[in-house]
């Protein structure tokens, strides 16, 4: 079944140990978004991959960054976790910008 | 800015009916989504409206007035599995996707 993969489920890292998250997606879609939620929180915008254009939120801190290689895999590096991005992290895809969201199953970070 | 507003807890029982509502100011408009998600799972997508009026589907209807910027949610012949977070999010004319806090409904037996 075409999807939305993200790995892995469960990710735990030490603070200020560099980590990444993975998303992978068979949809094909060209669009592909990275929201960080928090406990009983909304789901928050970090970027988005606009086909190779990459969008930064305006509030999204430096220490996150994102890099797209292919149309299928998109990365969310993390470069000194601290204790406050402690959260699920959630890749989702679109085709284009004007359409329905799927969302991956979701990556929860614990930062010990 | 952005914001939506939904109510934080709701509890109904088994087999009844309930209203979860959203309103919403946003800077744009593009269409409305209701999301239901599980505790520690990825949101899984329930209904969408982008005119005025009512969308039927199942056991699910959504509604929409954009004129008063207003959204709910009703849930019929409640489940236990129904127990989870409804997520109201509005799509600006970006494309972007912004959420509610969400709504955790607690059904009883």
């Amino acid at each position: 079944d075409a999807m939305v993969i993200q790995n892995p489920r469960y990710q735990v890292t030490q603070f200020g140990k560099p980590v990444t998250l993975s998303c992978s997606q068979t949809l094909n879609h060209n669009v592909m978004y990275w929201y960080q939620q928090k406990s009983s929180q909304a789901p928050k915008l970090l970027f988005h991959y606009y086909d190779k254009d990459f969008n930064n939120e305006a509030d999204t801190p430096d220490n996150f960054q994102s890099r797209r290689p292919n149309t299928s895999f998109c990365f969310l590096d993390i470069r000194s976790p601290g204790l406050g991005d402690a959260a699920m992290y959630l890749c989702a895809t679109s085709r284009d910008a004007g359409n329905g969201y799927t969302f991956g199953s979701g990556t929860r970070l614990t930062v010990v | 800015g952005q914001n939506i507003d939904q109510p934080t807890e709701m509890t109904a029982t088994e087999g009844a009916i309930v209203q979860i509502n959203c309103t919403y100011q946003t800077s744009g408009f593009n269409g409305l989504f209701w999301y239901q998600q599980h505790a520690g799972e990825a949101p899984t997508f329930l209904s969408y409206n982008v005119l005025d009026g009512l969308e039927e589907k199942g056991r699910f209807s959504s509604f929409l007035s954009r004129s008063k910027g207003y959204s709910y949610l009703l849930l019929k012949e409640l489940q236990m599995k129904d127990s989870a977070s409804y997520l109201c999010a509005v799509r600006l004319n970006t494309g972007k996707l912004i959420f509610g806090q969400g709504t955790t409904l607690q059904v009883k037996p």
